[in-house]
This record gives C-alpha cells, structure tokens and sequence, in this order.
C-alpha cells in the first residue's frame, strides 16, 4: 500500500530562522511527487512537482528536493506570510492511480 | 474567472438529509475528484471521474454518490448524511491523471 509520512506534524519558526519539512513516502515506483501550499480555510495551492531522485525546484524562498525515498521542502529564512500548511503527495507507477496525501506539516513563523 | 468552483461555501444539515455538493470548472480538464480533510487524516480521496460518464471509487467512497453527465460539473450527493460526514469537502482537476491537480476554494459542511 502507498503511504506518505509527514513530519513534523507541526512546526514553529522565528522569522528567518531557516528549516526543512520532511515527506517520507513508500511507494512501488514513483511517478511524481507534489508540494502543495494549504491556507486556513482555503483550498490546496499547488507549489512544485518532482519526478526523480536528484531533483529540485526553487520558488522563491521555497527549495523542494527529491530521493529515492524523501523529499525535503526548504524553507529559507521565512516571512511571516509563509505560515501555512504544506501537504505532501505522492503518484506511484503502477496504473492509473490518483494522487496519496500526506497529513501536511503546519508551519508557523513568528515576527 | 476561470477555474474551479464550489457551491456551497458552508452547509448545515441534519442527519438522515439528503445533500448535493456542487463543483464545477472552466479548464475543460478531463478528471475531476472529491477529497474530504478531516483533523488526524489529511486530504481522502473520495471518488473521482476521468470524463463524464466515468467514475470510480478512491479510499473513503460509502455513503457517497457522483455522477458526471457534463465535463465541467461533478456534484457530490450524501444520500443521507450522517454525522461522520462532517467534514471538508474539497473539489479538484487535471488535464490527467498524471497531470497537477488544482483544488476548489472548498465546503464545509456540517451534520447535526
């Protein structure tokens, strides 16, 4: 079964106290891995796709990589407007299979 | 405004009622899902549909029924809503299966 760990579960940072978000995932084999951004009351925003180990794509002060097992989501020196909750989603291989969640890491940043 | 929509913004009901949540895009993307975010389980797939007349079945689908006559338009209906279906429903596209998907602004939807 595909499964996508988060952690932690919640994170609280100063501003420009820079961190990583973890996305642990075990799947069959990987055929995408999602960052998304999630506001209180507010749909999920997509943020980056990753498709192979190796990988990374930069957004601003947002830094997402990839492994054959983790992703990490970078966050450099957060603003306070970064607080959000980031959601994690992987598609595995095998068929047509839709997208797995992970619980998402609510990120907090403190002025 | 191009994009994807949700109607509802809020619902309250009582159990046993029967509930339609609408949602409806403008991108003319061939799959559409719902998804339920409850505290301590994340974003569930609940049932999704890859052109009209096609649905199928994700993680949580009892108690739930789609259908999809039209590209744009995929309603969710809660037969008889029960309060475990309290709960935040999100509505999503994509050109694919293999494509990004874009979220609704999202309903919440309370069972008494």
């Amino acid at each position: 079964e595909d499964q996508v760990t988060q952690s932690p579960e919640a994170l609280r940072l100063q501003e420009g106290e820079s961190s990583s978000l973890n996305c642990s995932y075990t799947v069959s084999g990987l055929r995408g891995l999602f960052w998304y951004r999630q506001d209180p009351g507010k749909g999920p925003e997509f943020l980056f796709t990753l498709y192979s180990a190796g990988e990374e794509k930069e957004k601003e002060r947002l830094k997402a990589t990839l492994t054959k097992k983790e992703s990490f989501l970078h966050i450099t020196a957060p603003k306070p407007e970064d607080s959000a909750t980031y959601l994690c989603a992987v598609q595995a291989d095998s068929g047509n299979t839709p997208l797995v969640f992970g619980k998402g890491t609510r990120l907090s940043v403190i002025a | 405004d191009a994009g994807i929509t949700q109607s509802p913004r809020y619902k309250i009901t009582e159990t046993g009622r029967q509930v339609t949540l609408m949602c409806h895009q403008t991108w003319s993307h061939s799959y559409m899902f719902w998804y339920r975010q409850d505290l301590g389980h994340g974003l569930r797939l609940i049932y999704y549909s890859a052109a009209a007349d096609i649905t199928d079945k994700g993680e949580v689908p009892d108690g739930y029924v789609v259908s999809r006559s039209k590209t744009e338009n995929f309603p969710l209906t809660l037969e008889s809503a029960t309060r475990s279906q309290t709960s935040v429903y999100f509505c999503a596209s994509s050109e694919s299966i293999l494509r990004t998907q874009y979220f609704g602004p999202g309903t919440r939807l309370l069972v008494l």
